[in-house]
């Protein structure tokens, strides 16, 4: 089964922190993305990445930045967490048949 | 850009049929998918239909691809309480990029 797996599914964070969100799969995808997630929005997506080292920005990029040193493993930084990042994100990796998700990972700045 | 409409609520009985339906409108769009999100949990990929396909039937679920009018639908047969959930369509146009629909909420009432 593929796997998608997500570092956390519960953080809480001050306002000012920086952020670290961590995605690694285990299917040797070209694709990763983060979206997040709010009610009556749907999922937005801030970034993805096509091949290691590789990313474009997604629809909502501001605040937010990403790495991809490997192939397997996706990063997502919130350079300085504030209040309207409070979310529910989540990663996703993806062939031509269809993107796997993580569980997601609902993310507090207080 | 791409867009992906569907309708936010659908309310059913148990063991009657369901049908989600949804709209896009890239008309490159390669594959479109079904995805189906659980209170609290990832999204979890149901099913997917090819573009050169009209239909598809998997089990309880069928897809309908009427390409023509960009409408994508998913029948639910004998819908159990167990269905309950949000789901997603979703389509890759160019890139590999997914656009997703602002998702349908389906109660099944006992």
């Amino acid at each position: 089964d593929v796997k998608v797996t997500q570092s956390s599914r519960y953080l809480v964070k001050r306002t000012g922190e920086k952020v670290f969100l961590e995605c690694v799969q285990d299917m040797d995808h070209e694709n990763m993305f983060w979206y997040r997630q709010d009610p009556g929005l749907g999922l937005r997506l801030i970034y993805f990445s096509y091949d290691v080292k590789m990313k474009e920005k997604g629809d909502i990029p501001e605040g937010y930045s990403v790495s991809r040193e490997k192939k397997e493993r996706f990063s997502l930084i919130l350079e300085s967490a504030s209040t309207n990042q409070t979310s529910m994100y989540l990663c996703a990796s993806s062939y031509q048949g269809g993107a796997f998700f993580g569980q997601g990972t609902r993310l507090t700045v207080v | 850009g791409e867009d992906v409409e569907q309708s936010l609520f659908l309310s059913v009985r148990e063991g009657d049929s369901s049908v989600i339906n949804c709209t896009y409108t890239d008309s490159s769009s390669t594959y479109l998918y079904w995805y189906k999100q659980e209170p609290g949990a990832g999204l979890q990929l149901l099913t997917y239909i090819f573009s050169n396909m009209d239909m598809k039937q998997d089990q309880r679920l069928t897809v309908l691809l009427n390409k023509k009018d960009k409408h994508l639908s998913l029948r639910i047969a004998d819908t159990q309480t167990g269905d309950s959930a949000i789901y997603f369509c979703a389509e890759t146009g160019a890139g590999n990029m997914l656009t997703f629909g602002g998702g349908t909420r389906l109660m099944v009432k006992p």
